[in-house]
């Protein structure tokens, strides 16, 4: 089946620890997004990607960041210079910019 | 509707009825909108969208409007069903803005038996 998997569902961070949170589509989608969720909150977007090998900071861009070497793939690392990283975090994709986004079902990260 | 924190907007409809939920959106250049269901602790999923060259756009038991005048889009789904339980999310984008979408805070719907 087509859609966008994320890895792991669950993910527990040390303080001062990177941990990156992976995100794969088989929808032959240009555009990938990042996400943040916080309870009871709407989405704030993190970083996104138009295009492999391109990708622009979002809305909350700080102490995070992102690759895109293949078009499958947009993993997001949470960096330690992220103060608050305890949040939902969600991907998705979308055939370009001026598409409807896809989502994954989302990684939940807590600090340990 | 916006939240504020943890208190979502909250709208209980006996199953059966018709629902509506409403978005306000404040760019008067925003010219997509997307309506986003989620449910706990999945991400949300795609249900219907429209462009600012329409004002109404219908799929099934699902109805978006939408007013540019006074920037206000809606979503009716009818005949409610317990499965439409869930968190409803507009999302807005603008070509001015690289059409980057900006969600709303969502209205919670609780669907009684």
């Amino acid at each position: 089946d087509g859609g966008i998997t994320q890895s792991p569902k669950y993910l527990f961070r040390k303080e001062g620890q990177n941990v990156t949170l992976s995100c794969e589509q088989n929808l032959n989608h240009d555009a990938m997004y990042w996400y943040r969720q916080d309870p009871g909150q709407g989405l704030r977007l993190i970083y996104y990607s138009q295009i492999v090998n391109d990708f622009q900071k979002g809305d909350i861009a700080e102490g995070y960041s992102v690759s895109r070497e293949k078009k499958e793939s947009f993993p997001l690392t949470v960096t330690s210079a992220q103060k608050n990283p305890t949040a939902f975090y969600l991907c998705a994709s979308s055939r370009n910019l001026n598409q409807p986004q896809h989502f994954g079902d989302g990684t939940r990260l807590s600090i340990l | 509707g916006e939240s504020v924190g943890l208190h979502l907007p909250t709208l209980s409809v006996q199953e059966g009825d018709n629902s509506i939920i409403n978005c306000a959106y404040s760019n008067s250049a925003s010219d997509y909108f997307i309506w986003y269901k989620q449910e706990s602790g999945k991400g949300p999923q795609f249900i219907i969208d429209i462009r600012s060259n329409m004002d109404k756009r219908q799929g099934q038991r699902v109805t978006v409007l939408l007013n540019k005048t006074v920037k206000h889009l809606s979503l009716q789904i009818a005949a409610t069903q317990p499965g439409d339980s869930a968190v409803y999310f507009c999302a807005e984008a603008s070509k001015a803005a690289g059409n980057k979408l900006t969600f709303g805070g969502g209205t919670r719907v609780l669907v009684k038996p």
